[in-house]
């Protein structure tokens, strides 16, 4: 079974400085997707970034990045130049390419940002 | 609609009450997925529905839980006899389906059984 592990319940940081998350997940699938999802107080499950297992080059999207680690099985968050806005709960999720369509979710780490 | 949408926002039900739960997903999305999040906790599958076949119902935590979508668009998730176990948020994300990977979510419905 797949699972995905979120080893920090709670980081923080600074406004305007750089925060990573981490996440690892354990699957024996070689074609998958991984997902960065943000989840302000409204509940309401926001794509972040997401990555093709197939693909080597780090996905970006603006001020965040991720490091992905095929072979470690690591895939963490970079949030560059933190704002107030990124206050949030942050998921890393998976899903096979092929087949099952759900998605397996970390447990979810709490970013604050201090002004 | 533009997003998907999900009713009541809040609930609040006395045990063993049963309580029906809404989800309009986005108009054409063939895949509709119901996720349970109880408080501080990454969301887990329950059950997913491809147009108004249920595919997998593996994460359904007991037969008291039920799911339909009977003409493929509007899903309903129905818990009978609530327990306090079952207070949590009840998000529905819908797809285009197939290997697309644009979930869109709800805002989710917030269940207190007391």
């Amino acid at each position: 079974a797949q699972t995905v592990t979120q080893s920090q319940p709670e980081m923080s940081v600074q406004e305007a400085e750089t925060v990573t998350l981490s996440c690892t997940y354990d699957t024996s699938e070689s074609d998958y997707y991984l997902f960065w999802y943000k989840q302000p107080p409204s509940r309401q499950m926001i794509l972040v970034i997401r990555q093709e297992a197939y693909k080597q080059q780090n996905a970006t999207e603006n001020r965040f990045s991720v490091n992905f680690q095929k072979a470690a099985k690591s895939f963490s968050l970079k949030i560059s130049d933190s704002q107030l806005g990124d206050a949030a709960m942050y998921f890393c999720a998976y899903r096979i390419i092929q087949g099952a369509q759900k998605l397996v979710f970390g447990q979810g780490t709490r970013l604050t940002i201090n002004p | 609609g533009a997003g998907v949408s999900q009713s009541p926002r809040y609930k609040v039900a006395k045990r063993g009450q049963d309580v029906a739960l809404r989800c309009d997903p986005i108009s054409g999305h063939v895949s509709l997925f119901w996720y349970q999040q109880a408080l501080g906790q990454g969301p887990e599958f329950l059950t997913y529905f491809q147009n108004e076949a249920q595919l997998d119902k593996s994460g359904l935590p007991s037969d008291r839980f039920f799911a339909e979508r009977p003409e493929g668009s509007v899903s309903t998730l129905k818990i009978q006899r609530t327990q306090q176990e079952d207070s949590a948020v009840y998000l529905c994300a819908s797809t285009l389906g197939g290997t697309t990977y644009g979930y869109t979510f709800g805002s989710g419905t917030r269940l207190t059984v007391v």
